[in-house]
């Protein structure tokens, strides 16, 4: 069974710090993985989604990479800002013919003005 | 275009009663997952369609069960409603089940509290 776990749970940083969020998970049959942004009370916004055959993928100032092998992925977000405070989480799809999500609990992160 | 809308966003019910829960995927998808999220953890997922058909379920009792309509919109229901059923339930459309080079989108969710 995949299992996806996020370290830290929280995490509190000065505006304008870059940071990594950390993602890994049990099984590497994965067929891609995806980063989400969760504001309180609100949905799930997709940031990035990388193939399982991918590296990394770019998106303005966040970057996230995979290594499949080693289990983890990795959520890079470049010269941190308070409209960046949100819970973000990981999911992988596994390969393979269920398709769902399988998500991590994910890092509630805090930035301070 | 309209996101992924799904209705009601707050509901109160009490235990033992039953709940129906509706999804409005993108234009254009034709597959949409159910996911509950309990507060402080990852979304689990419940099920997913795809074409009017179940194409996966997650491990939760027969309480729960789902549909898909012709125009792809999808009501999740829930039995026999039991204090541990109390979260936010997410639904996700995408234009296919899960898999290839499409993120899944996701509504606000429906904040389901039972007494």
């Amino acid at each position: 069974k995949q299992e996806v776990t996020q370290i830290p749970a929280a995490l509190s940083v000065p505006e304008g710090e870059n940071l990594v969020l950390n993602c890994s998970f049990t099984d590497s049959a994965i067929y891609n993985l995806q980063w989400f942004r969760q504001d309180p009370g609100k949905g799930l916004t997709s940031l990035l989604l990388i193939q399982s055959s991918q590296r990394e993928q770019t998106s303005g100032r966040l970057n996230a990479s995979l290594d499949k092998s080693s289990g983890r992925s990795t959520l890079y977000i470049a010269a941190s800002q308070p409209g960046d405070s949100a819970t973000y989480l990981c999911a992988v799809v596994p390969s393979g013919s269920a398709r769902q999500l399988t998500f991590g609990s994910g890092t509630q992160l805090t930035v301070l003005p | 275009d309209a996101g992924v809308t799904q209705s009601p966003t707050h509901l109160i019910k009490t235990r033992g009663q039953h709940v129906t829960l509706r999804c409005s995927p993108i234009s254009g998808h034709k597959s949409v997952s159910w996911y509950q999220q309990v507060l402080g953890q990852g979304p689990q997922f419940i099920f997913q369609y795809y074409e009017k058909e179940e194409r996966g379920r997650g491990n939760f009792p027969d309480r729960f069960s789902a549909r898909q309509f012709p125009n792809y919109s999808s009501e999740l229901n829930v039995n026999a409603l039991l204090l541990g059923d109390s979260a936010l339930y997410l639904c996700a459309s995408s234009t296919t089940p899960s898999g290839g080079l499409q993120p899944q989108h996701f509504g606000d969710g429906t904040r389901l509290s039972i007494l």
